[in-house]
């Protein structure tokens, strides 16, 4: 079974500080992303790395930037956390597949309160 | 640009009866789609995508390209297929855009 294990449930921080998600899959996928989850807007893909100290913007990058320094582990930082950011925090993981898109497996989620 | 379009937020029905979700594509290469759920204190997983052609949990979706929609259907509802509904859409660069989701709550 593919564990894609995101640290923090939980967190509440104030506005400005630095918030650091933390996310860890144990299949060797290749491929990690970070989406968002709002109510009505649906998951919005924030940054998302094909391999290790590889990095593309999603969609939605403004206010983010991602860290991924081995290949089980993808952090994702809000430098300084603004209330706009409150939202649910999903991580997936999802092997390389050459014919078609491979099925993406998510974390529990992680949800960020900024007061 | 890609986008995915699901235009119910809520779908409610009876136990028993037919359920269609809507989704609607706009994509100019070749779409690869897919629905993905949330069920209740669950992570979000995949249901099924329209290259398998399968149905699962008696749920099947049919890419239609000339309407350009992949809706999610079964004949009959049960209570426990209440959940968030995702469709997706595999774009450039395998990257997937998901649609709003649409909520389904089955009464009993």
């Amino acid at each position: 079974d593919v564990k894609v294990t995101q640290s923090s449930r939980y967190l509440v921080k104030r506005t400005g500080e630095k918030v650091f998600l933390e996310c860890v899959q144990d299949m060797d996928h290749e491929n990690m992303f970070w989406y968002r989850q709002d109510p009505g807007l649906g998951l919005r893909l924030i940054y998302f790395s094909y391999d290790v100290k590889m990095k593309e913007k999603g969609d939605i990058p403004e206010g983010y930037s991602v860290s991924r320094e081995k290949k089980e582990r993808f952090s994702l930082i809000l430098e300084s956390a603004s209330t706009n950011q409150t939202s649910m925090y999903l991580c997936a993981s999802r092997q390389t597949v050459v014919l078609n898109t491979g099925e993406l497996f998510f974390g529990e989620g992680s949800r960020l309160t900024v007061l | 640009a890609q986008r995915v379009t699901q235009p119910e937020k809520l779908l409610s029905v009876f136990k028993g009866a037919p359920v269609e979700l809507k989704c609607n594509y706009s994509y100019s290469g070749s779409p690869e789609l897919f629905w993905y759920v949330q069920y209740s204190r669950q992570r979000l997983q995949l249901l099924l995508r329209h290259i398998s052609r399968e149905s699962i949990k008696g749920f099947t979706a049919d890419l239609n390209k000339g309407e350009t929609s992949f809706h999610l259907k079964k004949p009959f509802a049960q209570e426990e297929d209440s959940a968030m509904y995702y469709c997706a859409l595999s774009a450039y660069g395998n990257k997937l855009v998901f649609g709003a989701g649409t909520i389904l709550r089955v009464k009993s």
